[in-house]
C-alpha cells in the first residue's frame, strides 16, 4: 500500500458525460500528478499540482481539467467524454515534486466509456 | 525531448531462472531513472532508483539494476525469478525538473513452473 488513495475504483459512463476522480495523496506529501494509461498510448503523464498550484502540463486534453485543494486531495475532472478516454487513470504523489523526489502511485480508476 | 525505450514487450522465464529485463533510455542531462512494477489489477510499485552514486543499485524483492552511462541503458536483474514476479515492468526517467517520469511501453513477464 503506497498510502496513495484513488476513488472511485471503477467508472462506467456514456459517451458526452462528465466524470470527476479523486485522489489523496500520501501524508506530508505536497505535489501531486496524473498520468492515463491505455492500451495504444501507454502510461502517460497528464499534469501536476505543487501545493495547489499548477506546476507542469503533459498531454493533457483541454476537455479535461484538475486542481488541487487546500487539504492537498485532487481531483482530475474529464468532459465530453470520448470512447478513447476509456483507460486507466493514476494519481502519484511525492514530497515537494522535485527530481530527487520519489513518486508513489494510487491504485488507478479504472474508466470505461460506453 | 527524453525517451525510454524496452525493446522486450514479452518474456517469458522458469521459475528459479535469471531474469534480465532491458530498458534503454534518451535524455540529455544525468538522468533519474526508475523501475516500477504492475501486477495485474494493480496500481504501480516502485522496485528502485537511480539517481546517481554508485551505478548498481538494490531494490525491493530482490531485484537490481545497474545504470550504463556509456550504453544509455538501465537494466533490471533478479538471479532467480520466483511466481509471483509474474507482472509487467516499466522503465522510466525523470526531467530535472521533477515534474513528469517518462515510461517505457513496459514488459510483460511470464513464469513457467
Amino acid at each position: 500500500d503506497s498510502g496513495v488513495t484513488q476513488t472511485p475504483k471503477h467508472l462506467i459512463t456514456a459517451t458526452g458525460q462528465r466524470v470527476t476522480l479523486r485522489c489523496s495523496p500520501r501524508s506530508g506529501d505536497l505535489s501531486v500528478y496524473w498520468y492515463q494509461q491505455s492500451l495504444d498510448q501507454g502510461l502517460q503523464f497528464l499534469i501536476q499540482y505543487y501545493n495547489g498550484e499548477e506546476r507542469a502540463k503533459g498531454n493533457i486534453l483541454e476537455r479535461f481539467s484538475a486542481q488541487q485543494f487546500p487539504d492537498l486531495h485532487s481531483e482530475l475532472n474529464l468532459s465530453s467524454l470520448e470512447l478513447g478516454d476509456s483507460a486507466l487513470y493514476f494519481c502519484a504523489s511525492s514530497v515537494v515534486g522535485l527530481a530527487g523526489d520519489t513518486q508513489y502511485f494510487g491504485p488507478g480508476t479504472r474508466l470505461t466509456v460506453l | 525531448a527524453q525517451s525510454v525505450t524496452q525493446p522486450d514487450i514479452h518474456i517469458t522465464v522458469s521459475e528459479g531462472a535469471s531474469l534480465e529485463l532491458r530498458c534503454n533510455y534518451s535524455y540529455g542531462a544525468t538522468p533519474y531513472l526508475f523501475w516500477y512494477v504492475q501486477s495485474p489489477g494493480q496500481g504501480l510499485q516502485l522496485l528502485l532508483k537511480y539517481f546517481s552514486g554508485d551505478t548498481l543499485v538494490q531494490g525491493i524483492k530482490g531485484f537490481e539494476a545497474e545504470f550504463k552511462r556509456s550504453q544509455s541503458s538501465f537494466n533490471l536483474r533478479k538471479p532467480s525469478v520466483h511466481w509471483s514476479d509474474a507482472a509487467e515492468y516499466f522503465c522510466a526517467v525523470r526531467n530535472n525538473a521533477g515534474n513528469m517520469l517518462t515510461f517505457g511501453g513496459g514488459t510483460r513477464l511470464m513464469v513457467k513452473p
